[in-house]
């Protein structure tokens, strides 16, 4: 159990496109979930807090409407990327905490966006 | 496929004791290796990364090693703090660097 699904795995878009990432929690209800990015030679690094039915949390550094986050259901997450630049190339991971167990994360296996 | 354990699972220690949280990988075709700490329903935070060619990085109180050869990287904390006590991760990206694998995780309790 516990299953969290990312898709696509891949994207290649042109600059100035959006893109949207879903996150999904397979056989559990998320009440959080999280977005990270990592790009390359740096570390993982938290974007955003997701709560079902309310708005995200943004970190610090992190545009809200540049990376819109919507989380409609306990069960989904997604994430678009607004008119994409080549500087927004990276790997985009999401995690999913279950209800009832605040302490354990899920991660998604990632998605690998290119921007052209 | 990669595979990383944590050992221990959890982990109980009082207030200034140094310990070592251990990180073992199956795979030695890593590009880094990172090491988090998770606080209950709060998102990670990345605390030290290693680069394949390295062999440690420092950070305050914190030093990590990474042994690639024996699928090993250790996570020292000196000088322990109630303020520790949270979940460590540590976490191996592939060489290609798209595929993050976590260990399971060391839960941590620093006790005043």
């Amino acid at each position: 159990g516990a299953v969290v699904s990312q898709h696509p795995s891949r994207v290649i878009c042109k600059s100035g496109t959006s893109v949207k990432i879903e996150c999904r929690s397979l056989d559990f209800q998320a009440t959080t979930m999280f977005w990270y990015r990592q790009f390359p030679k740096q570390s993982l690094m938290l974007m955003a807090t997701s709560n079902e039915g309310s708005k995200a949390t943004y970190e610090q550094g992190v545009e809200k409407d540049k990376f819109l986050i919507n989380h409609a259901s306990l069960t989904l997450s997604t994430l678009t990327v607004t008119s994409a630049h080549p500087e927004d190339s990276s790997f985009y991971i999401c995690s999913a905490d279950r209800i009832h167990d605040g302490e354990t994360q899920y991660f998604g296996p990632g998605t690998r966006l290119l921007v052209l | 496929k990669q595979e990383v354990t944590q050992i221990p699972a959890a982990l109980s220690v009082p207030e200034g004791e140094n310990l070592v949280l251990n990180c073992s990988f199956t795979d030695s075709a890593i590009y880094n290796l990172q090491w988090f700490r998770q606080d209950p329903g709060k998102g990670l935070t990345s605390l030290l990364l290693i680069q394949s060619s390295q062999r440690e990085q420092t950070s305050g109180r914190l030093n990590a090693s990474l042994d690639k050869s024996s699928g090993r990287s250790t996570l020292y904390i000196a000088a322990s703090q109630p303020g520790d006590s949270a979940t460590y991760l540590c976490a191996a990206t592939n060489n290609a660097g798209n595929m993050l694998t976590f260990g399971g995780g060391t839960r941590l309790m620093v006790k005043p």
